[in-house]
């Protein structure tokens, strides 16, 4: 079974460019979740959606984060513009249980970099 | 917001010696987690533990928790070089999410 798959797994862009994430949880896997995590500290969650809505986004930075989980599958996550800030891991993660409480599978992270 | 602490922040043994990490939290749980993170990669669940479990084996590991203190430990018995890695705990916050701890950084040395 193929595991959460993120893309691209590296990307360094300058300053107020705009920048964006895949990714594409375990099949059947209802819930999605987008996590950033800073240097030496555990992952925060940005977002969670169930199937396509989106049932927790009050950590998502409204103001130049936007994210969408079109058909319920695969999501993107888009920072616009970027900030020195926002230079971090960001993770994404599934799981077949609904609520945020459950065993999360994650994938291998995009490592950002603003310069 | 992290709503765990793990303690010590790193912690460096040799292989074949035990090691243990503690994790404290501040809100009531329904269910506390511990997962491992090799560099450079994403987070790996190792094992779930519910409020009204005390203890959990699995292979080498040994999870304890203790609700009235609101901390867990985590032991990983006869360590070996490949369980170098950071090891988080992460509590539920009514089912809706998780809250990822600070982590603890684990150098096992051959």
């Amino acid at each position: 079974e193929a595991g959460v798959v993120q893309s691209p797994r590296y990307k360094i862009i300058e300053k107020k460019q705009p920048v964006a994430f895949w990714c594409n949880p375990i099949s059947g896997h209802n819930t999605l979740y987008w996590y950033r995590q800073n240097l030496g500290q555990g992952p925060e969650l940005l977002i969670r959606y169930e199937n396509e809505e989106a049932v927790d986004d009050s950590q998502l930075p409204k103001d130049r984060f936007s994210a969408e989980r079109l058909k319920g599958v695969d999501s993107t996550l888009k920072i616009q513009p970027a900030e020195l800030g926002d230079s971090a891991v960001y993770l994404c993660a599934s799981s077949p249980i609904t609520g945020g409480g459950g065993i999360q599978y994650f994938g291998a992270g995009t490592r950002l970099s603003v310069l | 917001s992290q709503q765990g602490e793990e303690d010590p922040q790193a912690l460096s043994i040799q292989e074949g010696e035990n090691a243990t990490m503690n994790c404290s939290y501040k809100t009531s749980i329904n269910n506390l987690q511990w997962y491992r993170q090799n560099s450079g990669r994403g987070l790996v669940h190792l094992i779930l533990i519910r409020s009204n479990e005390r203890e959990k084996h699995s292979g080498r590991l040994r999870v304890t928790l203790d609700t009235s203190k609101k901390s867990s430990s985590l032991l990983i018995t006869a360590s070996r070089a490949a369980d170098t890695a950071s090891y988080f705990c992460a509590t539920d916050e009514g089912f809706q999410k998780l809250v990822f701890g600070t982590g603890t950084r684990l150098l096992v040395s051959p």
